[in-house]
């Protein structure tokens, strides 16, 4: 089965750096896309960025552009999110996916991680 | 970028009755469309993709229907594993890929 496993939820300061996996199994890791999705405290789903394993290309929300990392290694078949400089507005859970695509096209996000809580606070 | 519009918000229903949720898009993207369900404390789970294609294990009584700017996600008949926050996605045109603001289908 396909399967994606986040890391632990996290408690950090404002101004702290971190760094979130997500470890993919079941298939090609460097065939599909995968993505970062935001769910902020009773909110919706907004979709940060993706990557694809097989040659790190990423593209990024403009919303999030700048503001995060998303990285890939292939010999742990590894994603990352990455902050430099935490804020409170951080604070959310953090979703990674695997992206369906079509010839390099992606698509439908399946399936989802577990979730990673992130919580920014002083 | 393509926005995507969800009504109603909150959708009251009762167990057994049908659940009627419509997404709409600013512009056509054809049927390139996935709806997903997420239950409290939970990952989404993808339910429709290809705006009618059922996902694999998805009961039939979730159906999908639309093109272009419209379309419906239809509870047949709602069990009470149902109730839940239900997205739809585009996937025509990125960066980025959108998702709609959610429908929270809830007990009457």
């Amino acid at each position: 089965d396909v399967q994606l496993v986040q890391s632990g939820a996290e408690v950090k300061r404002p101004g702290e750096s971190l760094r979130i996996s997500c470890t993919a199994s079941g298939y090609r890791f460097t065939s599909n896309w995968i993505g970062w999705v935001r769910q902020m405290p009773g909110k919706g789903l907004q979709w940060m960025g993706i990557i694809y394993p097989g040659d790190s290309e990423t593209r990024y929300s403009p919303s999030f552009e700048g503001q995060v990392t998303i990285s890939a290694d292939k010999s742990t078949s590894t994603v990352y999110l990455q902050w430099s400089r935490l804020k409170a507005s951080d604070t959310a859970t953090y979703y990674c996916a695997r992206l369906v695509d079509n010839w390099g096209v992606p698509y439908w996000f399946d399936p989802w991680g577990q979730g990673t809580l992130v919580i920014v606070s002083s | 970028e393509i926005v995507m519009t969800q009504s109603p918000a909150t959708l009251s229903v009762s167990p057994g009755e049908r659940a009627t949720l419509s997404c709409r898009a600013s512009q056509s993207i054809s049927d390139n469309l996935a709806w997903y369900q997420q239950k409290p404390g939970q990952a989404p789970r993808l339910l429709i993709h290809s705006a009618s294609t059922r996902a694999t294990g998805v009961p039939v009584r979730f159906s999908g229907s639309g093109s272009g700017t419209e379309f419906t996600l239809t509870i047949s008949s709602l069990q009470s594993e149902d109730f839940a926050v239900y997205y739809c996605q585009q996937y025509s045109s990125w960066p980025p890929l959108t998702f709609g603001g959610g429908t929270k289908v809830d007990i009457k």
